[in-house]
């Protein structure tokens, strides 16, 4: 069937420099895609969304991109900090399908 | 504030025993979900609820079955644990069916010897 899935499973950044996670998707049908944010041992929290009639969406120090003509979506964080750390989830929904369907993550690790 | 209450936090379980998840949210949303989380597998959704009274089944549903008698409880039953349902269930709810933000509780995370 179809799934969003992630170009990289692992991101390692610099304290202070931007980070961008990519995410591919294959279910042309969809038009909602949200990132959320996992740290360990706990539950997914939203970052932003974006509806297909969009390309782009700012939020506090995180931009997410949409593009459809090739169906993928990124996630741009600016001045990442330590905090940053998590494992980041891609997730779509449309396309008749119930719920979120998720991507399989990225672990993004922040260096000093 | 609560949000979604998921219990219990842990648990070890014997094969073959029947197992309830509790989920709890006191946000009055209309939408509830389940999923598990697996390493390498991200969450795959299990049962969903799109509003009190009815559910739905999700990407894995095999081996679970919820009920949604009101709108803020939705409990996940595994009649008859088995290894493979070893996971970290998560809860979630969205004021109404997706499209819209998922809410996720803390999680459960389930051994199955």
């Amino acid at each position: 069937g179809e799934s969003v899935g992630l170009h990289l499973p692992t991101l390692s950044v610099q304290e202070g420099d931007n980070s961008i996670i990519n995410c591919a998707y294959s279910n042309s049908a969809s038009d909602y895609f949200i990132w959320y944010k996992q740290e360990s041992g706990k539950g997914p929290q939203f970052i932003i969304d974006i509806r297909s009639n969009m390309d782009k969406r700012q939020g506090q120090r995180v931009t997410v991109l949409l593009n459809k003509t090739v169906k993928h979506l990124s996630l741009q964080i600016a001045a990442t900090q330590p905090g940053d750390s998590a494992v980041y989830f891609c997730a779509e929904a449309g396309g008749g399908a119930d719920g979120l369907t998720f991507g399989k993550g990225t672990h993004l690790i922040i260096q000093p | 504030i609560a949000g979604i209450t998921q219990a219990p936090t842990s648990q070890i379980l014997a094969a073959g025993r029947r197992m309830t998840l509790r989920c709890t949210q006191d946000m009055r949303h209309n939408a509830m979900y389940w999923y598990r989380q697996d390493l390498g597998l991200g969450l795959r959704l299990i049962h969903y609820s799109n509003t009190a009274g009815t559910t739905g089944k999700g990407e894995v549903p095999d081996g679970y079955s919820v009920s949604r008698a009101n709108t803020d409880d939705f409990p996940l039953t595994l009649a008859s644990a088995v290894p493979s349902q070893t996971s970290v269930y998560f809860c979630a709810s969205s004021s109404t069916p997706v499209p819209g933000e998922l809410f996720f509780g803390e999680g459960s995370r389930l051994t199955v010897l």
